[in-house]
């Protein structure tokens, strides 16, 4: 596709639910970002990688977040027993090299609300 | 730890001004800076990416500068208009290139 594509755009889960977000970075991109974004905040990192390989999850809350991009292409987000603190923007993000060598291209994002 | 800081959070203006956001940080070893706009309910769309060498970048009514040694980045929009109503978000790339740290972004309303 021509950009960064999240799905669903929208979740509402009831708290201690699994949820899974879905990332479609723009094709042939190596690096992807996974961000949370509160209301009326910046978005926060959560992780990056680069083709298959996950290099940075520093960012990971708890151990209730994990990600994946088993083949380099889509990746997952998932949150298992989703709490109320959980609520936000799931913002996906990919670029074709390094973030430091170009620019980074974001997606809708998924916005989830755990009630 | 790397923080990025925007100023003001929030400003109104008329169409026509010329108006400039400010972004600082507080680490100067970056890779790149990125400024970023975002409308409500949306993704974000890059407006400028800056290298860490450079000292400005220009794409049309903005121009976005660089001074690393300070920790500061302004973005300069000219002519603004209705349109440009948005949250502009200021961006800094780690020394790894493996993460953008945000600030919390300016919220810009343009009035006709």
């Amino acid at each position: 596709g021509a950009g960064v594509s999240q799905s669903p755009r929208y979740k509402v889960a009831k708290r201690g639910q699994d949820v899974a977000l879905r990332c479609d970075p723009i094709s042939g991109h190596v690096s992807l970002f996974w961000y949370q974004q509160a209301l009326g905040q910046g978005p926060e990192f959560l992780t990056y990688f680069q083709n298959e390989a996950q290099l940075d999850k520093s960012g990971l809350p708890s151990d209730r977040f994990f990600a994946e991009r088993p083949e380099g292409s889509v990746s997952t987000l998932k949150i298992q027993r989703t709490q109320q603190e959980d609520s936000a923007v799931y913002l996906c993000a990919s670029s074709l090299v390094l973030t430091g060598g170009t620019e980074a291209f974001f997606g809708q994002g998924t916005r989830l609300t755990v009630v | 730890k790397q923080e990025v800081t925007q100023i003001p959070a929030a400003l109104s203006v008329p169409e026509g001004e010329n108006l400039v956001l400010n972004c600082s940080f507080t680490d100067s070893a970056i890779y790149n800076l990125q400024w970023f706009r975002q409308d409500p309910g949306k993704g974000l769309t890059s407006l400028l990416l800056i290298q860490s060498s450079q000292r400005e970048q220009t794409s049309g009514r903005l121009n976005a500068s660089l001074d690393k040694s300070s920790g500061r980045s302004t973005l300069y929009i000219a002519a603004s208009q209705p349109g440009d109503s948005a949250t502009y978000l200021c961006a800094v790339a780690n020394q790894a290139g493996t993460a953008l740290i945000f600030g919390k972004g300016t919220t810009l309303s343009v009035s006709s």
